[in-house]
Parts: C-alpha cells; structure tokens; sequence
C-alpha cells in the first residue's frame, strides 16, 4: 500500500516551453502533496506545500509564476514548469501523506527534466 | 539554517560491516525521526522511523537508536550487504507544521564485497 507514481519518469524539452509532472496517490487519499527538487548529490530541497483545493504553500526563495502547483482531488497533483530554462533541470520528487497516515510521507519515484 | 546535521557524508564499510549514520536536530518540538533509503535515479523510500517516545527501534538488520536529551538519533545497519549501498537520508518533522520533513544532507555508503 501507500504508492505514489509520477509521470513522466523523465522529460527533455526545449528552452521556453512548458513542462507538465503529475504526481498520484495509487491506493490512498493524499490530503497533503509535497513537491522536492533534488540536485545530484545534494539533499531533497521542499519547493512547496499543497492541500486539496486550496492554493499552494511555496517556500522562500521558489518562485510560484514559475513553478504553478495545483491539487486539484485528493489523488493527483501537478507541478508545472513554466518557461523552463537549462538551469530549471533538476530531479524533481513529489511526496504524499494520507488521511490515516499523519506521520509518514510517501515519495514518488522522481521525475527527470532536462531543458536544452 | 540547517534544522537536522547528518554525517558522515560518505561511509564506506566492509561486506558483513556495521555502517553507523548519526543525525542531529535543534527543535525539540520535532516528534517523528525517519529514515530514507535512495538508490540513484529513484525516489527516497521510508526504511525506518521511530518517535521521540522510545529509544530504539528495530526492523530486521536496521536500528535507530534515538537519544531524547542529546538531540541525537542514529541508523545502523547490521550485517551490512553491497545491496545497501546507496544514499541514505534522515528527517524530522512535527506534526503541527502539516508533517513538514526537514531532511539531513544525506550520507553516501559504499558496502564493498
């Protein structure tokens, strides 16, 4: 139990387009979805906060034009990169808690974006 | 400001070997210390978690020892394998602040055959 899954597991895409990730909760209800970047080597760096419904929580210094966060049910939530630039290529990881479970976070398997 | 210290940065231990992995946190108020396992290109999966309640837990060849007063918490791997060999990260998070994870820098280990 407790699956999240995210696609694309890997993303090439131009300078100035857009990039769509979607990260869904298989087998359980995700009230709260958290988004990571990860650099190689370096430690997960949370980018935002989302609840159902409701706008997302970003953290200092993510910009939120950029990176548009949307929790639309309680299974699926989506990270879109707007504009993408060379330096937005990073790991992205996305993280579930469900209703029951109000200590563990379950990661997804990570989505990789490459912009040219 | 680094909320959980973890070191070291890399480790690495004989095949049958004991690898240690320390962490370190400031804020009392945190009450769940987890445990991530990362393998390259794939995400962090939970490996073992206690709270602040019990000093140690076990699960299979996996320990964490869990010091209240120094702030302190620690993985060990028993009997450690070159399956192990991978990224490991520790957390703490608190409950009042939406289950935020505050993650370690993470620890590199190399079980070598």
């Amino acid at each position: 139990g407790a699956v999240v899954s995210q696609h694309p597991s890997w993303v090439i895409c131009k300078s100035g387009t857009s990039v769509k990730i979607e990260c869904r909760s298989l087998d359980f209800q995700a009230t709260t979805m958290f988004w990571y970047r990860q650099f190689p080597k370096q430690s997960l760096m949370l980018m935002a906060t989302s609840n159902e419904g409701s706008k997302a929580t970003y953290e200092q210094g993510v910009e939120k034009d950029k990176f548009l966060i949307n929790h639309a049910s309680l299974t699926l939530s989506t990270l879109t990169v707007t504009s993408a630039h060379p330096e937005d290529s990073s790991f992205y990881i996305c993280s579930a808690t469900g209703t029951s479970g109000l200590y563990e976070q379950y990661f997804g398997p990570g989505t990789r974006l490459t912009v040219t | 400001q680094q909320q959980v210290k973890q070191s070291p940065q890399s480790l690495i231990v004989q095949k049958g070997g004991i690898s240690i992995i320390n962490c370190a946190y400031e804020n009392t108020a945190f009450d769940y210390f987890p445990w991530y396992q990362q393998f390259p290109g794939k995400g962090p999966a939970l490996l073992i978690a206690i709270r602040p309640d019990v000093s140690e837990k076990k699960e299979g060849r996996f320990t964490i020892s869990f010091n209240k007063s120094a702030k302190q918490f620690s993985l060990h791997i028993m009997d450690s394998q070159p399956g192990d060999s991978a990224t490991y990260f520790c957390a703490a998070s608190m409950r009042n602040t939406g289950n935020q994870f505050y993650f370690g820098t993470g620890t590199s280990l190399t079980v070598i055959p």
